[in-house]
């Protein structure tokens, strides 16, 4: 299973863009890289996902090396509600009957004003 | 977020209480998911149900059964549990997670969690 580094964490400016590393240099082919953030003692919220190209969706933007081997989250304009506890997550699947997601430490971005 | 849904959201109890957490997801999703945060502690998955069918159980306690009557509601029981199960527990769905597809369509979402104090 293809594992994850991330710094434990990061501050930002409010208004600047938030950019978030994360290391998965044993990445299979078939295997998504997922971002989730969590609030603190709320559920973890999905934002955003990728293969193999760069997505970009209403909350941020995902982009992937080439090699794939590593990947940024990019917050575009950070605010304080973005202060959060940010995972990187490699999707673990098992013959098609589970749906592992292995949540690791993860970094917490915290946003200053 | 209304798409999964959990109650009660805060939950003190005994250790000889019985008591049920009730998860609801309003997203059409076959698959629903039992995760555990203890503090200062990553997420643990304990379950997975997929249509109904318990496809993962993470060598979970028995003190802890979950319960799937329907795609749509997930139950998790809890009887004789000790101070070190107090953590907030997680429910997610997703689609069916055989769908693969290109686009990794089984995107799991998390309700709020109900936060669990065992005195």
């Amino acid at each position: 299973d293809a594992k994850t580094t991330q710094p434990p964490s990061m501050d930002c400016a409010e208004g600047r863009a938030a950019n978030l590393p994360c290391n998965h240099s044993t990445i299979s082919g078939n295997e998504y890289v997922y971002w989730y953030r969590q609030i603190h003692s709320q559920g973890p919220q999905y934002i955003i996902h990728g293969l193999k190209n760069n997505e970009t969706n209403e909350m941020a933007s995902l982009i992937i090396t080439e090699d794939r081997k590593s990947s940024t989250l990019i917050l575009p304009h950070a605010t304080l509600r973005d202060t959060a506890v940010y995972y990187c997550i490699v999707r673990v699947a098992r013959g098609g009957a589970t749906n592992k997601l292995i949540f690791g430490t993860g970094t917490l971005l915290a946003v200053q004003p | 977020e209304t798409g999964v849904t959990q109650t009660p959201r805060h939950l003190v109890m005994g250790m000889t209480n019985k008591k049920s957490l009730k998860c609801e997801q309003h997203l059409g999703h076959n698959a629903m998911y039992w995760y555990k945060q203890s503090a200062k502690k990553p997420l643990e998955l304990m379950f997975v149900y997929n249509f109904k069918e318990q496809t993962e159980n993470n060598s979970v306690p028995s003190r802890f059964s979950p319960e799937c009557p329907n795609s749509s509601h997930l139950f998790l029981h809890l009887h004789t549990l000790q101070p070190e199960d107090s953590a907030l527990y997680l429910c997610a769905s997703s689609q069916d997670p055989s769908i693969r597809g290109t686009s990794g369509g089984d995107t799991q979402y998390f309700g709020p969690g109900t936060r669990l104090t065992v005195l």
